[in-house]
Formats: C-alpha cells, structure tokens, sequence
C-alpha cells in the first residue's frame, strides 16, 4: 500500500515568505507527528496530532509555526514570515500503534 | 527531559566487517527503542523496535540490544556490505507530556567501503 507522503519535496523561499508543507499519512493511521532535521542537528519534533487534535504542540519553536489536521487524514504545516534558520528537512510520520512510518520529507531552504 | 546521544558520529569500515554503533539516553522510562536508516534524500525506514521489556531483536544481519537500566542499546551489523553505508539513527519513546513522540540522537554515519 502507499507509504507516507508529503509535498513538496524541494521548497526554496525568500526570508520573510510564507510557506505550507502537507502530509499524506498512510490511510487508517490516527497518529501524526511533524519533525524537523536541520544540517548537523538530530531530528527534533514538532507537533504531534491525535485524529484532528494535537495535545502535543511543545516542538514548534515559534508562534510563526502552525499546523493543522483535517478529516483525521492531510496535515498542512504553515511556516509564516520564514527565517533562514527555519532551512531543514521537515518530516512528517504517521502511526496506528507502535511503529511510525516516515514520509521523505521536504527540504526547505530560505534565502 | 529525555536525551539521545550516539556514539561514534561517523563510523568507516572495509566491507565484510561486524561493526558495533552505540546509543545511550539519559532517562530509563522508556516505552521503547527504534533503530532506524536514513538514506541520503530519503525518510527514515525502521530497523528494529525493542520494548522496554524485552533485551534484544534480531533481523537478519542486524541485531539491537538493550540495557534499560544502564540506558544503553547497541546496533551490532554483521557481514557488512557496501549497501549497508547509510546514516543510522536511535530514538526513544518516553511518556513525556503524554505525547507518543520520538526522541533522536543526532545518528552514525555509516560509509562500508568495498
């Protein structure tokens, strides 16, 4: 079946734009999680969505980022006013019970 | 607050070795452990998962161990091939803020040289 995917793969904005970035989940997984891997940097997570509701936001490392889930499936991840050090990998995983499944990420350069 | 750190952070070996890459996580309150690959421009793919309760896993060439109290896992690869060069990252599950998410170390990168 299809894995996890996410769109678009490759972004390159200019400092100051707004960006969106979505996640696929594996259909039927409930679970979402959002992380960041920046150059040198582990990957650090983000958010993580139960259906449409998050009670974990504790990753997100400014009021500039914000995500939501719809229909306990896509999940869009909005960086507003870009930074150059928001420049990662942004991964987004899904989950039915103990194993996430990790999507390809979209490389994010801010210039 | 849930630390991973691995050890080395870049391991390079001739093909045909065993080889040993290490984890270490400060708290022991775990749920379990994931080894996972990362290949350049591409996701992760999950290697071996070991709950808290259990000692070791095993699939194929690879075998993960796991030292709960001492908080510790170890990666052992056999047999190296060229195909095994990747990154090799250890992550944790804790109950931490009632989230499910994973905590990363910052991975091995793996070079096998024919």
């Amino acid at each position: 079946g299809a894995g996890v995917s996410q769109s678009p793969s490759n972004k390159v904005t200019e400092k100051g734009k707004d960006v969106e970035l979505r996640c696929d989940p594996i259909s039927g997984h409930t679970a979402l999680y959002w992380y960041r891997q920046s150059l040198g940097q582990g990957l650090e997570f983000l958010i993580y969505f139960q259906g449409n509701s998050a009670p974990d936001k504790s990753g997100l490392p400014s009021d500039r980022f914000s995500a939501e889930r719809t229909g306990g499936s896509v999940s869009t991840l909005t960086i507003q006013r870009t930074q150059q050090e928001d420049s990662a990998v942004y991964l987004c995983a899904s989950s039915l019970s103990m194993l996430q499944y990790f999507g390809p990420g979209t490389r994010l350069l801010v210039l | 607050k849930q630390e991973v750190t691995q050890i080395p952070a870049a391991l390079s070996v001739p093909e045909g070795e065993n080889l040993v890459l290490n984890c270490s996580f400060t708290d022991s309150a775990i749920y379990n452990l994931q080894w996972f690959r990362q290949d350049p421009g591409k996701g992760l793919t999950s290697l071996l998962l070991i709950q808290s309760s259990q000692r070791e896993q095993t699939s194929g060439r690879l075998n993960a161990s796991l030292d709960k109290s001492s908080g510790r896992s170890t990666l052992y690869i056999a047999a190296s091939q060229p195909g095994d060069s990747a990154t090799y990252l250890c992550a944790v599950k804790s109950p931490q803020g009632g989230s499910e998410k994973l905590v990363f170390g910052k991975g091995t990168k793996l070079t096998v040289n024919p």
